[in-house]
């Protein structure tokens, strides 16, 4: 079946705009989690969707990102008036759910965003 | 805190070598450990899951294993070839969603 998608896989946007980037996680998966990867960086956690509701967004950087996710399934990350330091490749994945080894992630491509 | 290192950073071996990647973490109270490989500009791949409760889960030449006590995890690689070549990351979740990755080794097999 079909994996973890993302879009879009390149971004390039100027300082200061809104931009938005979509995670279409596996058919059925209920958990998704968004990351965030700088250039010779590790993975760094953002936040965690259960369903449409988020238990833990205590990654988020700033409150110029936001996520949200509806009908269980699509996932949007919004980083408002952008800034240098936001640029990096973003992360989306999904597992089936919590328990024993459907808590297993898989992840998307990434959509890589460089802000100028 | 958990926090979550890997050693070696960078690894380079002949074909055919076996080697064992290391990952230990500062605190034991976990819930699992996922081993991920991550080729260049690509998103990860995942390579086994250990829980808690487990020591270790093998799936055909690798093998990882899980000291919760010690706070340590290795991957084993059995007959390294050179399509082995990747970033190989440790993630560890503890209770709650978050999941903390180490920053990686990259590996090398030489043909």
């Amino acid at each position: 079946g079909a994996g973890v998608s993302q879009s879009p896989s390149n971004k390039v946007t100027e300082k200061g705009k809104d931009v938005e980037l979509r995670c279409d996680p596996i058919s059925g998966h209920t958990a998704l989690y968004w990351y965030r990867q700088s250039l010779g960086q590790g993975l760094e956690f953002l936040i965690y969707f259960q369903g449409n509701s988020a238990p833990d967004k205590s990654g988020l950087p700033s409150d110029r990102f936001s996520a949200e996710r509806t009908g269980g399934s699509v996932s949007t990350l919004t980083i408002q008036r952008t800034q240098q330091e936001d640029s990096a490749v973003y992360l989306c994945a999904s597992s089936p759910g919590l328990a024993g080894l459907t808590d297993t992630q898989y992840f998307g491509p990434g959509t890589r965003l460089t802000v100028l | 805190k958990q926090e979550v290192t890997q050693i070696p950073a960078a690894l380079s071996v002949p074909e055919g070598e076996n080697l064992v990647l290391n990952c230990s973490f500062t605190d034991s109270a976990i819930y699992n450990l996922q081993w991920f490989r991550q080729d260049p500009g690509k998103g990860l791949t995942s390579l086994l899951l250990i829980q808690s409760s487990q020591r270790e889960q093998t799936s055909g030449r690798l093998n990882a294993s899980l000291d919760k006590s010690s706070g340590r995890s290795t991957l084993y690689i059995a007959a390294s070839q050179p399509g082995d070549s990747a970033t190989y990351l440790c993630a560890v979740k503890a209770g709650g969603f978050k999941t903390i990755f180490g920053a990686g080794t990259r590996l090398f097999v030489k043909a």
